[in-house]
């Protein structure tokens, strides 16, 4: 069965801290996997993706297939990093989205 | 461009009354979703349309939900009777590219 598990419900880090968002999956395949962001009062959305091997706002994420992780990095924590964060992951042909149940970051001054 | 708008922002019934949300969906998306949100949970999948047919209903609980697309633009999501454990953030989604979904801001349902 497709599962998303994010086992921090809260991380608090202190501003240029690392910080490190887990993320697990369970997926009968390859999946695709995402990260979304929601910030405070403002909508869900994406923010970075596998495939794309990008960096957005300094965040990263590497895939590893043997631990079925997707871990959401970032060198120096800043305050505006301050939001909800949520996995996802879909299959090859992106018919469904799968999110974990997601994980505050906030970053203290 | 303009954003997925959702109506009403907020709704509150009572158990066993009916309810309907309202999505616009971003102009030229194809694909649509609506998303359940229950506090503490990340977002369920409830269906997905391309145009106006369904792609994926597996999640929906079609006694008491459903939901069309008509002419493949404008969604309505309905719940009749609404029960206690309804009470959630109801996401409509929209997406060009199937790699990413644009949110709407969610009607938030309170159930008494």
């Amino acid at each position: 069965a497709q599962r998303v598990t994010q086992p921090e419900k809260l991380l608090s880090v202190f501003k240029g801290a690392p910080v490190e968002l887990k993320c697990n999956y369970s997926y009968s395949g390859s999946p695709e996997l995402f990260w979304y962001v929601q910030y405070s009062r403002q909508r869900l959305q994406l923010l970075l993706r596998h495939i794309s091997r990008e960096s957005i706002k300094g965040f990263t994420a590497d895939l590893n297939k043997g631990e079925t992780s997707f871990h959401l990095k970032k060198p120096f924590a800043q305050e505006e990093d301050s939001a909800m964060y949520y996995c996802a992951l879909s299959g090859k042909n992106f018919n469904k989205f799968y999110f974990g149940s997601g994980t505050k970051l906030n970053v203290k001054p | 461009e303009a954003g997925v708008a959702q109506s009403p922002r907020y709704k509150i019934i009572e158990k066993r009354q009916s309810v309907a949300f309202w999505c616009n969906p971003i102009s030229g998306h194809a694909t649509l979703y609506w998303y359940q949100q229950i506090l503490g949970q990340g977002p369920k999948l409830l269906i997905q349309f391309q145009n106006n047919g369904v792609v994926d209903d597996s999640q929906l609980p079609k006694d008491r939900f459903s939901a069309e697309r008509l002419k493949g633009v404008d969604s309505t999501l309905k719940i009749q009777p609404a029960k206690l454990e309804d009470s959630a953030v109801y996401l409509c989604a929209s997406s060009l590219n199937p790699e990413k979904l644009f949110f709407g801001s969610g009607t938030q349902l309170s159930v008494l």
